[in-house]
């Protein structure tokens, strides 16, 4: 079985232009995670998918980011225009269901995007 | 507001010594725990998790972890540490949302480097 891959790996970009990053979650898994590392602090949640719709998007930092995941498969997070600040890790996750009840929790993360803004 | 610690940046190790990596947490209700580890140019990978039950819990690779809950804490050990052990590892703790849905909550992270 196929894990959860990110597509591109590394990103270099300069400031003010545009970034797509995309996530594959593991076939039938509902529930889809978009984390952030910035170098040397904590992994931050972005936001959190159920099927195609958002379920929280409390972590996003403003409106320069733009998540979508269309027909619930697959997802996007467009970063436009990039800042300095942008720089980072972006984590994707995905698991097949978590409601309050017996369901643990466990994400199952893919390997990052790295996003470099100069 | 809930949220991990982890004190110690980084750890370092002789191979073949025990080893404990720290961390404190902050949540309501009962806390569902969580480890994961990094190793380079690699995602994120399970490693534990407490739910209930025994305090100590058992995982992936010889790791264990102690739920301490008067401490509030969830250490990660491990008897004898291996050189392949060396990695990043990231505690986290479940957060309830409205809705019924969760989210995990990670703390900054531990780079555990074990010397030959």
């Amino acid at each position: 079985e196929a894990g959860v891959t990110q597509f591109p790996s590394h990103s270099v970009i300069e400031k003010g232009q545009t970034v797509t990053l995309r996530c594959d979650p593991i076939s039938g898994h509902d529930n889809l995670y978009w984390y952030r590392r910035v170098m040397g602090k904590e992994i931050k949640f972005l936001l959190h998918f159920v099927k195609e719709s958002k379920q929280d998007e409390s972590g996003m930092p403003n409106n320069r980011f733009l998540a979508e995941r269309t027909g619930g498969t697959y997802s996007t997070l467009k970063v436009q225009p990039a800042e300095l600040e942008d720089s980072g890790v972006y984590f994707c996750a995905s698991s097949q269901e978590w409601t309050s009840g017996w369901n643990t929790g466990e994400l199952f993360f893919g390997e990052g995007s790295r996003l470099t803004v100069l | 507001a809930q949220s991990v610690a982890q004190p110690e940046d980084q750890v370092n190790v002789a191979e073949g010594n025990p080893l404990t990596v720290k961390c404190t947490y902050s949540v309501s209700g009962n806390p569902y725990l969580f480890w994961y580890v990094q190793y380079p140019n690699r995602g994120l990978q399970f490693l534990l998790k407490y739910i209930t039950g025994d305090n100590l819990v058992k995982g992936s690779y010889g790791f264990e972890a102690e739920f301490n809950k008067s401490q509030t804490s969830f250490h990660l050990k491990k008897p004898s540490a291996l050189v392949s052990d060396s990695a990043l590892y990231f505690c986290a703790v479940r957060a309830k949302v409205s809705g019924g849905y969760n989210k995990l909550i990670f703390g900054a992270g531990t780079r555990l480097a074990v010397h030959p």
